[in-house]
């Protein structure tokens, strides 16, 4: 049963660079049948996807943050991350990790717990 | 960008009823549409993928259909655990899309 952990600051300040990680247990993130995502969700409103990776580093991002998000992950922790610079309080949100399986036509299936991250001085 | 409209997007139905939701994509999306629901404070939990796969472990009053554009969640009968928000969500191109969200209140 693959499970997903996300973890990191929960308090970031405007300006600085948002930093999370994504741990992949029960399975292999290098897995060539998975694609591996993040996803946000500002309190009280709907669901935003951020980006995608693939075991190979191939990643897609969302034009709306291209420029601010980087995705990676490290095969050997068996994890992801998630790098979101130059912060504003628009970016508070809880983040989640979730992995997508290609076979399936990509559902998101299973999510992390989420981790909320709060951007404020 | 593909643009992913719910209705309604909330709806008060008692326990027993059937209820249908609606999703459409704003450009054909053949059968790559998901639906996952999602209660306060937990991450959303995939309920149907590629339009009428029940997931596993998903109870038999769950089902899904549609495809091109228009797309339905139905529950056949309302019970009590399933009060909480359903969204639909696009994977047949990124960046990925959701609906607005359904929620799903007792009446």
């Amino acid at each position: 049963q693959v499970q997903l952990q996300e973890s990191g600051p929960g308090l970031v300040k405007p300006s600085q660079t948002l930093s999370l990680t994504c741990t992949v247990s029960g399975g292999s993130i290098s897995s060539g049948s998975y694609y591996w995502s993040w996803i946000r969700q500002p309190a009280g409103k709907g669901l935003e996807w951020i980006g995608r990776i693939y075991s190979s580093g191939t990643t897609n991002y969302n034009a709306s943050l291209k420029s601010r998000v980087t995705i990676s992950v490290d095969t050997s922790k068996n994890q992801l991350s998630l790098k979101l610079s130059s912060v504003t309080a628009a970016d508070t949100a809880v983040y989640y990790c979730a992995r997508e399986f290609v076979d399936w036509l990509y559902p998101l299936d299973p999510w992390g717990q989420g981790t909320l991250v709060t951007v404020s001085s | 960008d593909i643009q992913m409209t719910q209705s309604p997007s909330s709806l008060s139905a008692s326990v027993g009823d059937r209820v249908t939701i609606t999703c459409r994509a704003s450009q054909s999306i053949s059968s790559y549409l998901n639906w996952y629901q999602q209660k306060p404070g937990k991450a959303p939990k995939l309920l149907i993928y590629a339009a009428s796969n029940l997931q596993s472990g998903v109870p038999s009053r769950f089902s899904g259909s549609g495809s091109g554009t228009d797309f339905t969640l139905t529950i056949s009968s309302l019970q009590p655990e399933d009060f909480a928000t359903y969204y639909c969500q696009q994977s047949y191109t990124t960046p990925y899309s959701f609906g607005q969200g359904t929620k799903l209140e007792i009446k």
